[in-house]
């Protein structure tokens, strides 16, 4: 069945550093993939999407490609802030079924000042 | 974009008393909307899915007759978690596709933590 697998957390940076979050998944199709960033207390909120190989997603200074070859989804940022102390969902979810998506389990990041 | 929301945002309940969770999709109309729940510091474990005018499909190992999930209407689906007991605390969370199940991105609401005594 499909699966997706995170980095384990927490991951703890310096404002300003650079972040990567990795991600790798398994499926039996072509799925769209997705990060959501769920903010303490609070419910998930997409943060971007890739819907095929090689796609790009980005938002907020966030990135992401879609690489089929590695079956990666690896999410980047340049320049954290402490406002992006979160924890961040890998998700897919497979197209022509159900889109239900499946999430791995989360990776917390700490951003300190 | 679209908005999703839930009521109550937390709930303090005793022991064998029921709950009621609202999960409301604001500016789109759902025909499928879908109940998570979270453990802290773990991932979203996907309980049933949500389907207006019918009943609800429940994932394996879901008690059914314990989560009882109402779809009335397209913009409001119903989670009441029957004679809850301390280990149904936890974080409540709905989404809903602005396609249904045709679409591939959910919008999840902002969730509901209970606290059963």
């Amino acid at each position: 069945g499909d699966s997706v697998t995170q980095m384990e957390g927490p991951v703890t940076l310096s404002e300003e550093a650079f972040l990567t979050i990795n991600c790798t998944y398994t499926a039996t199709g072509y799925p769209s993939l997705f990060w959501y960033v769920q903010y303490p207390g609070e419910g998930l909120q997409l943060l971007l999407k890739a819907t095929k190989a090689d796609d790009k997603g980005s938002n907020k200074g966030f990135e992401a490609t879609y690489r089929k070859e590695t079956t990666s989804f690896h999410l980047e940022k340049g320049s954290v802030q402490v406002s992006d102390s979160a924890v961040y969902f890998c998700a897919l979810s497979e197209s022509g079924g159900s889109y239900i998506p499946t999430f791995g389990r989360g990776t917390s990041l700490i951003v300190h000042p | 974009g679209a908005v999703v929301s839930q009521h109550p945002s937390w709930v303090i309940c005793k022991s064998g008393t029921s709950v009621k969770i609202e999960c409301r999709s604001l500016d789109f109309q759902a025909t499928t909307m879908f109940w998570y729940r979270q453990f802290p510091k773990q991932s979203l474990m996907l309980m049933a899915t949500s389907n207006e005018g019918s009943k609800a499909t429940y994932e394996q190992g879901v008690e059914k007759d314990k989560f009882l999930i109402n779809h009335a209407s397209l913009t409001l689906s119903t989670l009441t978690v029957t004679s809850a007991h301390p280990e149904d605390s936890s974080f409540y969370i709905c989404s809903a596709s602005v396609g249904g199940l045709s679409t591939d991105t959910q919008y999840f609401g902002p969730g509901t933590r209970l606290t059963v005594l």
